[in-house]
């Protein structure tokens, strides 16, 4: 079935660091790819998606780009920010487009001053 | 536009007692979605609904949980009885259409049952 794997946690950074968090899928079709992020206390925000092959979704100086040949969809932000510490999670729609999301794990990150 | 409410935000029960958990979403969402998301996992989906009707209960424990959404607003989910593995936070989601965009989430209610 469809699944998501992402790099463990946590990810432990400095301020103006580059991030990179890994995130791999197992889907058949061609399903939609998302990042969330959780704040501490706060509900799962959208960050970015990605709807197909080699779209590259970005906000926030956040980016990643949905690669089919290597079933991945990688977090990355040139310089982190210690407002970034937080739970992020990779996701992927699940098969018929019915709404479902299924989530990786999550990786926590921490940026330190 | 208000969020998506949840309440209780806290709820500590023993094994074997009933909780019940109450999501108010986004007004004009038609599809509302129940997760449970244990510690140090990500969220699962437990049911969702279009309007009043249940789109997707597979992974349901309908042993032990049931869900409503009462004239296609306001949605309960109901554990009885609650065991052990059931701690976690149960979230809640609404979205304007059916389909995987356009999700908002609520804060959730952490459950730990003892």
């Amino acid at each position: 079935g469809n699944s998501v794997t992402q790099m463990e946690g946590p990810v432990t950074l400095s301020e103006e660091a580059f991030l990179t968090i890994n995130c791999t899928y197992t889907a058949t079709g061609y399903p939609s790819l998302f990042w969330y992020v959780q704040y501490p206390g706060e509900g799962l925000q959208l960050l970015l998606k990605a709807t197909k092959a080699d779209d590259k979704g970005s906000n926030k100086g956040f980016e990643a780009t949905y690669r089919k040949e290597t079933t991945s969809f990688h977090l990355e932000k040139g310089s982190v920010q210690v407002s970034d510490s937080a739970v992020y999670f990779c996701a992927l729609s699940g098969p018929g487009n019915t709404g479902k999301l299924i989530f990786g794990q999550g990786t926590t990150l921490q940026v330190k001053p | 536009e208000a969020g998506v409410a949840q309440s209780p935000r806290y709820k500590i029960i023993e094994k074997r007692q009933s909780v019940a958990f109450w999501c108010n979403p986004i007004s004009g969402h038609a599809t509302l979605y129940w997760y449970q998301q244990i510690l140090g996992q990500g969220p699962k989906l437990l049911i969702q609904f279009q309007n009043n009707g249940v789109v997707d209960d597979s992974q349901l424990p309908k042993d032990r949980f049931s869900a409503e959404r009462l004239k296609g607003v306001d949605s309960t989910l109901k554990i009885q009885p609650a065991k052990l593995e059931d701690s976690a936070v149960y979230l809640c989601a609404s979205s304007l259409l059916q389909g995987p965009y356009g999700y908002t989430f609520g804060s959730g209610t952490r459950l730990t049952v003892v």
